[in-house]
């Protein structure tokens, strides 16, 4: 079964709200998540690293004001998605690695099952 | 920053075996891995090459020639539900988890 539980799977909104995803590591604790988006037919682009208890790594590039990420615990990290307009649209992919016992000397993400932005 | 080069697309029949190739340019490069992602899907794990050599998990295996900044991933016997994308990624620094993705390669298998 899903060892990372991502919710909403699919949001539509208007223009200029915001929207918050949550992502949860089910059976393990995840002092690192990490979140991703996709468009259509394209690549997975890291956007940053959630730390728990600490300020996110942000990719070059990525807003840290408009893609706010907050990681209180150590199974739940959450991406708030600002003033969301359509360019924001696609898909956002939430991944943990449990370091202690599946895979981790392999380096295995598990992934959520991605929610679906659309604005409007 | 990195890149990283796969085809766009492999075609195949049941039965045959398809080998996915990957190469990539990045600064410090810890591990190669390879994930599978059906449409709409998750990204699920497939395989991670950290040192040369290569690395069997039942019919997918991986490859990885870091001289070469070259990797591969190999399917065997291919069954229909093997159609997806696959990407290749590379982990940079020792952060284990920031994964950089390829453009992905969509396999289609044929009956």
């Amino acid at each position: 079964g899903a060892v990372v539980s991502q919710h909403p799977s699919r949001v539509i909104c208007k223009s200029g709200t915001s929207v918050k995803i949550e992502c949860r590591s089910l059976d393990f604790q995840a002092t690192t998540m990490f979140w991703y988006r996709q468009f259509p037919k394209q690549s997975l682009m890291l956007m940053a690293t959630s730390n728990e208890g600490s300020k996110a790594t942000y990719e070059q590039g990525v807003e840290k004001d408009k893609f706010l990420i907050n990681h209180a615990s150590l199974t739940l990290s959450t991406l708030t998605v600002t003033s969301a307009h359509p360019e924001d649209s696609s898909f956002y992919i939430c991944s943990a690695r449990d370091q202690v016992r599946r895979g981790a000397a392999k380096n295995i993400q598990y992934f959520g099952a991605g929610t679906r932005l659309s604005v409007l | 920053g990195q890149s990283l080069e796969q085809p766009s697309e492999v075609t195949a029949v049941e039965g045959a075996i398809v080998q996915i190739n990957c190469t990539y340019q990045t600064s410090g490069f810890y591990g190669l891995s390879w994930y599978q992602q059906h449409d709409g899907g998750a990204p699920t794990f497939l395989s991670y090459n950290a040192l040369d050599g290569l690395e069997e998990t039942g019919r997918f295996s991986s490859f990885l020639s870091r001289s070469d900044s070259y990797g591969y991933l190999l399917l065997q016997e291919l069954q229909m539900k093997d159609s997806a994308s696959y990407f290749c990624a590379v982990t940079r620094g020792s952060t284990l988890g920031r994964l950089y993705f390829g453009r992905g390669t969509q396999l289609t298998v044929w009956p």
